[in-house]
């Protein structure tokens, strides 16, 4: 079957840290893969996405890279902000399961000024 | 345009209720999805619309009964519900569903908060 495993949290960095999430995965065919962000109180915003090995998706500062050969999508920011403090939730969807995506558990950011 | 609308913002019903939660697209959309979060955990998938048809029911009560009057348009019925429903519930949107060349990028509203009494 699919599954996505996220680095656990809670992550706390002070402002202007780097920001590491690592998210490996399995999959059964070629997957799709994305990141999403849910800020507190609120639902989920696609943050950046992947359809295939090598490609590289990027969105507000944060990118993430699909890397076939480790089955990862570690999402990375050079500089993060109080403002970026939210829920961040790896995923993929697999066109052989076609409506179900497979969601990471969540990795909880938390930015201090 | 990337937004999907839900609403209302914030429910709370008793367990004899009969209440109905709302999701609108106007992104010409062909499949919709309901999701459950509990707090803390990633989202539950419920239901799935194709092309206005039922194409997925995750073994969901039947408590709960969705409806997709048309395109653009989503319902979540609720009668009888139970105080561990009480929950987000999400309504995305994409495209279509994944296909061979296509890819199922959903886009998410930003949730009714349901609390059964």
């Amino acid at each position: 079957g699919n599954s996505v495993t996220q680095m656990e949290g809670p992550v706390t960095l002070s402002e202007e840290a780097f920001l590491t999430i690592n998210c490996t995965y399995t999959a059964t065919g070629y997957p799709s893969l994305f990141w999403y962000v849910q800020y507190p109180g609120e639902g989920l915003q696609l943050l950046l996405k992947a359809t295939k090995a090598d490609d590289k998706g990027s969105n507000k500062g944060f990118e993430a890279t699909y890397r076939k050969e480790t089955t990862s999508f570690h999402l990375e920011k050079g500089s993060v902000q109080v403002s970026d403090s939210a829920v961040y939730f790896c995923a993929l969807s697999v066109n052989t399961n076609a409506g179900k995506s497979t969601f990471g558990d969540g990795t909880t950011l938390t930015v201090k000024p | 345009d990337t937004e999907v609308t839900q609403t209302p913002k914030h429910l709370v019903m008793g367990m004899t209720n009969k209440k109905s939660l709302k999701c609108e697209q106007h992104m010409g959309h062909r499949a919709m999805y309901w999701y459950k979060q509990k707090a803390k955990k990633p989202p539950e998938l419920m239901f799935v619309y194709s092309y206005e048809k039922l194409s997925i029911n995750e073994s969901v009560p039947s408590r709960f009964s969705p409806e997709c009057p048309n395109s653009s348009l989503l319902n979540l019925h609720l009668h009888a519900l139970q105080p561990e429903d009480s929950a987000l519930y999400l309504c995305a949107s994409s495209q279509e569903l994944a296909g061979p060349i296509s890819t199922d990028t959903q886009y998410f509203g930003p949730g009714t908060r349901l609390t059964v009494l």
